[in-house]
């Protein structure tokens, strides 16, 4: 069964860079069948996707984000990360990581459980 | 940016009736539509996708129409697990959400 795990600070200060990872367990994450992606949502607010990557390394961003935004992969544990630097109060959010599978349309058909990382000093 | 735009944002519905939620996109994502269901504390469930493609494990009382800029997710025959928020989200030029619309019991 598959599932997905962030993990990271749940405090970053203002000007400093928020790094997540997410941790995938029951498939592998070399598989060209899948991308894998990472969204947010404000607390009390809707969902924003802030972007995804392929095994081989190929990211894309959402282009208001991109200029702050690295997403990294790792087969070799099987996990991929999230670097979003200069972050604000308004980077303040639940963060999810999700697959994507090519079948469904790169939709986000399976979500890590979330979690809330704070920006204050 | 693709603007998804979702109404009503509150809809109330009795047990057992059907409620029908909409979303527009501001210009056409063709049929590159999907829709999720969220519930408090939960992360969102895929539903939909291809506009009315249901997900694996996705009840039949949940179906999804439209293209171009007008989707529909229609719920059918609702049960207590129904009442949540729903998201629509394009995937046709990058990935936007909608706003969502909360599904209550009236």
């Amino acid at each position: 069964q598959l599932q997905l795990q962030e993990s990271g600070p749940g405090l970053v200060k203002p000007s400093e860079t928020l790094s997540l990872s997410c941790s995938v367990s029951g498939d592998s994450i070399s598989s060209s069948s899948y991308l894998w992606g990472w969204i947010r949502q404000p607390p009390g607010k809707g969902l924003e996707w802030i972007g995804s990557i392929s095994y081989s390394g190929s990211a894309y961003y959402n282009p208001s984000l991109k200029s702050r935004v690295t997403i990294s992969v790792d087969t070799s544990e099987n996990q991929f990360s999230l670097k979003l630097t200069s972050v604000t109060a308004a980077d303040t959010a639940v963060y999810y990581c999700a697959r994507q599978p090519v079948a469904a349309d790169k939709t986000f058909d399976c979500w890590g459980q979330g979690t809330l990382v704070t920006v204050s000093s | 940016e693709i603007v998804m735009t979702q109404s009503p944002a509150t809809l109330s519905v009795s047990p057992g009736e059907r409620a029908t939620l909409s979303c527009r996109a501001s210009q056409s994502v063709n049929s590159n539509l999907a829709w999720y269901q969220q519930k408090p504390g939960q992360a969102p469930r895929l539903l939909i996708y291809g506009a009315s493609t249901r997900a694996t494990g996705i009840p039949a009382r949940f179906s999804g129409s439209g293209s171009g800029t007008e989707f529909t997710l229609t719920i059918s025959g609702l049960q207590s697990e129904d009442f949540a928020v729903y998201y629509c989200q394009q995937y046709n030029t990058w990935r936007t959400f909608g706003q969502g619309t909360k599904l209550e019991i009236k």
